[in-house]
């Protein structure tokens, strides 16, 4: 069974600062990918990566891949309170036609 | 753009009912899926459908059943809502390295 495990569920930091989540999974997958929810919504792409590796940036977020380590990270550059949202790393599947099994998601808020 | 739509954005339904969620993409993409999100648990896959008329279930399949007669429209249906069912229910289409979402269904059983 594929498991995918963040850290920190809840994360509270000041703005300005910097902090990085964390997402281990248990089997092997090329495939990452990170999304945003907001509160009510539904889930908005942030990144998708596809190789051992792999970095990519969008703002003050940047997501990396080590697929050896089984490993992603999503690094929170000079946080702003706009990035407030809950975030959730995801694996997929081929075996399930490429369904995505999902971290349970790490809660940010982002304070002044 | 891809375009993922649900039927509704909230639905109250009353225990016993069968209740119909549909689910519409514009892509002509080959897989679709059904996931519910609670809190505390995450987002679980119900089913998925990897080609007209072809479903698989997920890891939480009790409950519910799911028709796609036409490779645009994939619909999720609870036979016989209960109280268990009351969730958010987000429809998926992927290619084979992205997955578009719909907007949700917040769907609460009385």
């Amino acid at each position: 069974e594929l498991k995918v495990e963040q850290n920190p569920l809840f994360l509270s930091m000041q703005e300005g600062k910097n902090y990085t989540i964390y997402c281990n999974y248990s089997t092997t997958s090329d495939r990452l990918y990170w999304y945003r929810q907001d509160p009510g919504k539904s889930l908005e792409s942030l990144f998708v990566l596809l190789s051992n590796g792999a970095v990519k940036q969008e703002g003050r977020l940047m997501a990396s891949l080590d697929t050896k380590a089984r490993l992603s990270t999503l690094h929170i550059t000079a946080a702003v309170h706009d990035l407030s949202a809950t975030y959730f790393c995801a694996v997929d599947s081929w075996v399930s036609g490429y369904a995505l099994n999902f971290g349970k998601g790490t809660s940010l808020l982002v304070t002044p | 753009d891809v375009k993922v739509t649900q039927s509704s954005r909230y639905l109250v339904k009353r225990t016993g009912e069968k209740v119909f969620l549909e689910c519409v993409q514009d892509m002509d993409h080959e897989n679709m899926f059904w996931y519910r999100q609670d809190p505390g648990l995450g987002l679980r896959l119900i089913y998925f459908s990897y080609d007209v008329k072809m479903k698989e279930k997920g890891d939480i399949p009790e409950g519910y059943s799911v028709s796609r007669e036409k490779k645009e429209r994939f619909s999720l249906i609870l036979e016989s809502a209960s109280t268990n069912q009351t969730s958010m229910y987000l429809c998926a289409s992927a290619t084979s390295y992205e997955q578009y979402f719909g907007p949700g269904t917040r769907l609460t059983v009385t």
